[in-house]
C-alpha cells in the first residue's frame, strides 16, 4: 500500500493568514497514464469529507480559489492563502495512482 | 443532484456481521461510476474499504477476507457486508460515489459501534 504521511497534524492559524499542509507519498503517485493522481480532501466538523483539489492542483467546482494545490512525484501542498472561519476542519490528502486508495493521517485546521 | 444515505444497525455484537446498505438517488447505480465505502473510527482518519461498479469489485486487502460489496438494481442501492467484526471494527461507515478519480459525493455516514 501506498503510505500518505501528513504534516503538519494540527495547524492553528491567525484569521486572514495563511496555512500550509504538506503531504508526501511513500512510492510515486505518477499513474501509467501519465496522470498524478493525488486530491485534497476536507472535513468540516460533523460532516462527510468533500474534495477540494483533485490531480494535485484541479480545484473541484465551487471551491473557493483562495485554496491551491501544488507538488510532483511524491510531495504535496495545500495551502490556502486566508483562513477564514469556515475553513475549520480536518485535510486529508488522498492518492488513487494505486488500490487500494489510502489517506493521510489528517490535518487539524484550527483558528488561534 | 446525486444524494447517498447509509442505513443498518447502530449495534453489532462482536463476532458477528456487519450489514449496511447505502441508498443512491439522482443517479443510476448502474452508471460508469464506482460505488465505494470508506471508514472512520471515532477521532481517527480515513479507510477505503472497497467499491464496486458493474464492472466488479476491488477490496482493501487489509479487509479483503471479511468483505462483501452488493448492489440492487431495482433498489437503485448498494450493501456492504463485513464479517466476524471486532472493536476495531467501529467506526462510522460512508458510503460515496467515485468519479475517477476523485469522490465527488458522500452520504452522511452512518456510527457502527461493535459492541456485546
Amino acid at each position: 500500500d501506498i503510505v500518505m504521511t501528513q504534516t503538519p497534524l494540527s495547524s492553528p492559524v491567525t484569521l486572514g493568514q495563511p496555512a500550509s499542509i504538506s503531504c508526501r507519498s511513500s512510492q510515486s503517485l505518477v499513474h501509467s497514464d501519465g496522470n498524478t493522481y493525488l486530491s485534497w480532501l476536507q472535513q468540516r466538523p460533523g460532516q462527510p469529507p468533500r474534495v477540494l483539489i483533485y490531480k494535485i492542483s484541479n480545484r473541484f467546482s465551487g471551491v473557493p480559489d483562495r485554496f491551491s494545490g501544488s507538488g510532483a512525484g511524491t510531495d504535496f501542498t495545500l495551502k490556502i492563502s486566508r483562513v477564514e472561519a469556515e475553513d475549520v476542519g480536518v485535510y486529508y490528502c488522498m492518492q488513487a495512482a494505486q488500490l487500494p486508495y489510502t489517506f493521510g493521517q489528517g490535518t487539524k485546521l484550527e483558528i488561534k | 443532484q446525486v444524494q447517498l444515505q447509509e442505513s443498518g444497525p447502530g449495534l453489532v455484537k462482536p463476532s458477528g456481521t456487519l450489514s449496511l446498505t447505502c441508498a443512491v438517488s439522482g443517479e443510476s447505480i448502474s452508471s460508469s461510476n464506482w460505488w465505494s465505502w470508506v471508514r472512520q473510527p471515532p477521532g481517527k482518519g480515513l479507510e477505503w474499504i472497497g467499491e464496486i461498479s458493474h464492472s466488479g469489485t476491488n477490496y482493501n486487502p487489509s479487509l479483503k477476507s471479511r468483505v462483501t460489496m452488493s448492489v440492487d438494481k431495482s433498489k437503485n442501492q448498494l450493501s456492504l457486508n463485513l464479517s466476524s467484526v471486532t472493536a476495531a471494527d467501529t467506526a462510522v461507515y460512508y458510503c460515496a460515489r467515485f468519479q475517477w478519480p476523485y469522490f465527488t459525493y458522500w452520504g452522511q455516514g452512518t456510527l457502527v459501534t461493535v459492541s456485546s
